[in-house]
């Protein structure tokens, strides 16, 4: 089943402007990361937040994480049209952190659209 | 960084006949590999894990004999299609783990189309 849930489904921004996707999970974690897919692409990992940590910067990304609620937040400043792409989240849920029955879990994603 | 490959990027196929998609990390030895389908648009689903030298363990809905899942060495993973039909079709992506690392590493991804 879909742990992580991304919302908005779509997105669509000016050049400049802030891009923010949420992700929404149903159980514990170990970790959660999120990346990215350009169209008809792999997928490119953005970063790493731990489940004891709450905020995470780097670069023009910053994410936040939040276990009470069990969501998640990614933002992108200055957004540029090479940022348009789907972007995921991705849950670690395995009862021992990357034990033998560590797998991630991914949400919808949200496709961002940048528009120079 | 590390960086894993596969291998067709695209293959077409009549209907009936079996694809091999091969994956490989490249500076870096995978002890475990995991293989994704993603339809248009949509999310990744995890179609199985392996690791080397055991049998691969597939999530619930996945058929064994369709998709057949080889990881004989820390550097590649084969996942072959049987008996391809149209409805296979989609984007097979895989990736990589090293040991003790809790990053992925993810393949340009396979466009299969079944004919």
């Amino acid at each position: 089943s879909q742990q992580g849930e991304e919302d908005p489904q779509a997105l669509s921004i000016q050049e400049g402007e802030n891009a923010t996707m949420n992700c929404s999970y149903k159980t514990s974690i170990n970790n959660l990361q999120w990346y990215r897919q350009n169209s008809g692409r792999g997928l490119v990992h953005l970063i790493l937040i731990r489940s004891n940590e709450r905020e995470k910067h780097s670069g023009r990304l910053r994410v936040t994480l939040d276990t009470s609620k069990k969501s998640s937040s990614l933002l992108i400043t200055a957004s540029r049209a090479a940022d348009t792409a789907s972007y995921f989240c991705a849950t670690d849920e395995g009862i021992v952190s990357g034990g033998s029955n560590y797998k991630l879990t991914f949400g919808k994603g949200t496709l961002l659209t940048v528009n120079p | 960084g590390a960086v894993v490959s596969q291998h067709p990027s695209r293959v077409i196929c009549k209907s009936g006949t079996s694809v091999k998609i091969e994956c490989r990390s490249l500076d870096f030895q995978a002890t475990t590999m995991f293989w994704y389908r993603q339809f248009p648009k949509k999310s990744l689903m995890l179609m199985a894990t392996s690791n080397e030298g055991s049998k691969a363990t597939y999530e619930q809905g996945v058929e064994k004999d369709k998709f057949l899942i080889n990881h004989a060495s820390l550097t590649l993973s084969t996942l072959t299609v049987t008996s391809a039909h149209p409805e296979d079709s989609s984007f097979y992506i895989c990736s990589a783990r090293e040991v003790l690392v809790k990053e992925q590493f993810f393949g340009p991804g396979t466009r299969l189309t079944v004919l």
